[in-house]
């Protein structure tokens, strides 16, 4: 299993651009990048997902660079309602799903 | 509307007293897992099962017990449960995964987590 590595916090003020990144050294060759967002007694939920170089959809954009021990969540512009913790996993679907304790990001008015 | 749902969102019960935490999806998924969330711990897996019939151990099954009788259920069990399953559990639910060698790892839809309380 991809075992992952976060920054335990990050505070950001509205309407700067977060970039929380996540170490996965021992990512397989089949995973792919995973990350979910969770606000407090919510279920987590997808965010964007990658196997590499860049993906962009509404919400976020994904670095994966080409040796993919690392990956970067990139977050445009955040608002108060971003604050919430973020989840990096490696995910093949074979495998079981194993969430690590995510980034808490904290947006300042 | 698709969706993964959890009943009682609320329980509080008392030591050795069997219970059940139900789990639906009406998304014709064929993985579902269970998950407790504690303070300092994030989220950790309970059991999950790959389709009917399929079920296997996550990282923290002791105590618990599940079944997938059908594709759309998979109840969370706790024969005799203890104060230290008090906790926010989150059932989710994913489609199958793409055939042959290279397998992409789809999203799970959680449900809205049942917080339990024994005591």
């Amino acid at each position: 299993l991809a075992k992952t590595t976060q920054p335990i916090s990050m505070d950001s003020y509205e309407g700067q651009e977060v970039n929380i990144t996540c170490s996965h050294n021992n990512i397989a060759t089949n995973d792919y990048i995973t990350w979910y967002q969770q606000f407090p007694s919510q279920g987590p939920r997808f965010i964007i997902q990658g196997y590499k170089t860049k993906v962009t959809n509404e919400v976020a954009s994904l670095f994966i660079p080409a040796d993919r021990k690392s990956s970067t969540l990139s977050l445009p512009r955040v608002s108060l309602s971003d604050t919430a913790v973020y989840y990096c996993l490696g995910y093949s679907g074979n495998t079981p799903l194993v969430f690590g304790k995510g980034t808490r990001l904290s947006v300042i008015a | 509307e698709a969706q993964v749902t959890q009943n009682p969102r609320y329980l509080i019960t008392v030591t050795g007293k069997k219970l059940t935490v139900t789990c639906s999806q009406n998304m014709n998924h064929e993985y579902m897992s269970w998950y407790r969330q504690d303070p300092g711990l994030g989220l950790r897996q309970i059991y999950y099962s790959m389709n009917v019939e399929v079920t296997d151990k996550g990282d923290v099954p002791e105590g618990y017990k599940v079944s997938r009788k059908e594709k759309r259920n998979f109840p969370l069990i706790l024969e005799s449960p203890s104060p230290n399953q008090t906790s926010l559990y989150f059932c989710a639910s994913s489609p199958r995964w793409g055939t042959g060698r290279m397998v992409i790892g789809q999203p799970q839809h959680f449900g809205d987590g049942t917080r339990l309380s024994i005591l």
